[in-house]
């Protein structure tokens, strides 16, 4: 079963911020936390992984609570092409990668 | 340029004719791995391999069987194919760096396999 809770669905304006939640309260200290997308049909998209402390690339930025029992994907500027199913996803090494039923994102121009 | 090559893309067969879908990487990848994406259920694991000549079984093995001959490639096969076996199937490949290490994985663009 997947370690994470996320919204089924969320709505975005183009050009805001996608903030993304994502629940995690049962996360072991070795667990990263790893963010993919999958867009219609294609094959997942790796977004960004995170430990501990806040991360950034180009794609995004990973927000982890002190805790480390939820985090937030940011996308800066959303895009229509942006419009994707999100996984959020609690990894330990090359433990297989646990899909759950992700967040269905819809940036609307 | 990286990637995971899958081939084919698109497949329709009859039951019981077996079958292989290929994949290929260019990354020098230890780990690969097969998905079956179905509506409702997700993305589910078929089988792994953390390198040559080692592979396990994931969450959904029956029907299927790999083998892992070359680090770069992958192929799934289908002895006796069913209409179950009707879905969306992925390779992913990645880096093996042991407990404790993140590392991303990499995606083949699907294969759409149909049985009739």
């Amino acid at each position: 079963d997947a370690k994470t809770t996320q919204p089924p669905s969320m709505d975005c304006a183009e050009g805001r911020a996608a903030n993304l939640p994502c629940n995690h309260s049962t996360i072991s200290g070795n667990e990263y936390v790893y963010w993919y997308r999958q867009i219609h049909s294609q094959g997942p998209q790796y977004i960004i992984h995170g430990l501990k402390n806040n991360e950034t690339n180009e794609m995004a930025s990973l927000i982890i609570t002190e805790d480390r029992k939820s985090s937030t994907l940011i996308l800066p500027h959303a895009t229509l092409r942006d419009t994707a199913v999100y996984y959020c996803i609690v990894r330990a090494g090359n433990t297989p990668l646990v899909f759950g039923k992700g967040t269905r994102l819809s940036v609307i121009a | 340029e990286a990637q995971v090559t899958q081939n084919p893309r698109y497949l329709i067969t009859v039951t019981g004719k077996k079958l292989t879908v290929t994949c290929s990487q260019n990354m020098n990848h230890e780990y690969m791995s097969w998905y079956r994406q179905d509506p409702g259920l997700g993305l589910r694991q078929i089988y792994y391999s953390m390198n040559v000549e080692v592979t396990d079984k994931g969450d959904v093995p029956e029907g299927y069987k790999v083998s892992r001959k070359e680090k770069r490639n992958f192929p799934l096969i289908l002895e006796s194919p069913s209409p179950n076996q009707t879905s969306l199937y992925f390779c992913a490949s990645s880096l093996s760096r042991g407990r404790g290490w993140g590392t991303e994985a990499f995606f083949g663009q699907g294969t759409r396999l149909t049985v009739v």
